[in-house]
């Protein structure tokens, strides 16, 4: 059974541009959650989507979207890149919106902003 | 007070040795904890999650929760080299939402 799929694996991006990531579920997963990673602040949670609607969104600006697909692909977007949004973006896949059930990340993007 | 607290180490444990990870969490609606293993430059892989009161044991780990004392730990019996990693802890509320610890990194010494 094939695992989370994200690409880009790796990329570059200048300052102000703007970034496409995507991340493919394993199958018959419903759930898609996005984190970023950096050295400074961990893991925080970006937004989470099931049935391609977003059911949480963490603290991160309006520059930071997101979107679920039927097929329960998932795409986010950061638009106007800053320095500080270098780091791993990590998509999770999980069967249902349920609690009891086990949640697993991708290989990650790593973005670097310069 | 962060949500999800963890020493951040590093734990040094000698090869063969049993390593113990604890994460304390604040909010007592969390439903499910989960501890994850990470390699340097690598992705958070799943180690096992629990839900209840108690033990649960998958090989060499043993996750042990108490939710009256808000803390989940993790018991690594017979470390070895590979183990070296971080370790994360998360907790769940309802959702798929995920808050994490900042980790703990651990070196088993062969």
């Amino acid at each position: 059974k094939a695992g989370v799929t994200q690409t880009p694996r790796y990329l570059i991006k200048t300052r102000g541009q703007q970034v496409t990531l995507s991340c493919s579920p394993i199958s018959g997963h419903r759930s898609v959650s996005w984190y970023q990673q950096t050295p400074g602040q961990g893991l925080q949670f970006l937004f989470e989507y099931f049935s391609e609607t977003q059911r949480n969104k963490g603290n991160f600006p309006g520059r930071f979207s997101g979107r679920q697909f039927s097929n329960s692909r998932s795409e986010m977007n950061v638009s106007t890149l800053e320095l500080g949004d270098s780091a791993l973006y990590l998509c999770a896949s999980s069967p249902t919106d349920h609690s009891g059930n086990t949640i697993y990340f991708g290989e990650g993007s790593w973005l670097t902003v310069v | 007070q962060k949500e999800v607290e963890q020493n951040s180490g590093p734990l040094s444990v000698p090869e063969g040795a049993i390593a113990s990870l604890n994460c304390t969490y604040s909010d007592r609606g969390s439903q499910s904890f989960f501890w994850y293993r990470q390699y340097s430059g690598k992705s958070p892989e799943l180690i096992m999650f629990i839900y209840s009161n108690g033990d649960k044991e998958d090989g060499r780990f043993t996750a042990q929760l108490n939710k009256a004392s808000q803390y989940v730990s993790l018991l690594i019996r017979d470390s070895q080299p590979s183990d070296s990693a971080t370790y994360l802890c998360a907790v769940r509320r309802a959702t798929n939402k995920l808050i994490f610890g900042t980790g703990t990194l651990l070196a088993v010494q062969p």
